[in-house]
């Protein structure tokens, strides 16, 4: 069975400084890995992805992401954090199609990102 | 296109009171899901439809929950009776055909709130 952990609940960072929120993950096979983010009162909004490729995946809003296979790891990084990156963040992995295994993407749990002016 | 489309937006009931949420999913999307959020929880996948045919509803708490989608471009999720403990915001997705490697889209979600 697949699944993601996100292993902080809550991140702080100072406005301006670099950010990571961390995001592991267990699948069968080749992951398809995933990253978005939840402003208050909204619904999910899809930031990145990893298909294949190169290991390091750029996103919106300055967002990029490493895929580390060794580590099966996805951890979510920004050069500089705003105020406004202030949101919820979910890792989300699916197995490869050739893996046979479910569709359906596995959600962590979500880590709550707090940059502090 | 306006995105997955969700009403109402907040809802609140009387706990027995039968609830009926509301989904239009992108066009052309071919998957449809039916996804709940509490603190306690996270988020939960209740059921998702592939070409509006049910694929896996294992994900439905109880048999007070039923969801149906008629055509490609609207689906329901129905609590009856309500309960308290289904107090949580509920989200709709869709996705692409063919979409392994694509992301899902998201609607505002409704906050079902039992009384």
């Amino acid at each position: 069975a697949q699944s993601v952990a996100q292993p902080e609940d809550q991140v702080n960072v100072a406005e301006g400084n670099p950010l990571t929120v961390k995001c592991t993950y267990s699948v069968s096979g080749n992951p398809y890995l995933f990253w978005y983010v939840q402003y208050p009162n909204r619904g999910l909004q899809f930031l990145l992805k990893y298909i294949t490729g190169d290991n390091l995946v750029k996103g919106s809003y300055g967002f990029e992401a490493e895929f580390n296979k060794s580590q099966t790891s996805f951890h979510l990084k920004k050069p500089s954090a705003l105020v406004s990156d202030s949101a919820l963040y979910f890792c989300a992995v699916r197995p490869a199609p050739s893996s046979g295994g479910s569709y359906i993407p596995t959600f962590g749990r979500g880590t709550s990102l707090i940059v502090h002016p | 296109d306006a995105g997955v489309i969700q009403s109402p937006r907040h809802e609140v009931t009387e706990m027995g009171q039968e609830v009926t949420l509301r989904c239009k999913p992108i066009s052309g999307h071919d998957y449809l899901f039916w996804y709940r959020q509490t603190m306690m929880r996270g988020l939960e996948l209740l059921i998702y439809f592939n070409n509006n045919v049910p694929i896996d509803d294992s994900g439905m708490p109880e048999d007070r929950f039923s969801a149906k989608m008629p055509n490609a471009s609207f689906s329901t999720l129905k609590i009856q009776p309500s309960e308290p403990r289904d107090s949580a915001v509920y989200f709709c997705a869709s996705s692409l055909v063919g979409g392994w490697g694509t992301e899902a889209f998201f609607g505002q979600g409704t906050r079902l709130t039992v009384v």
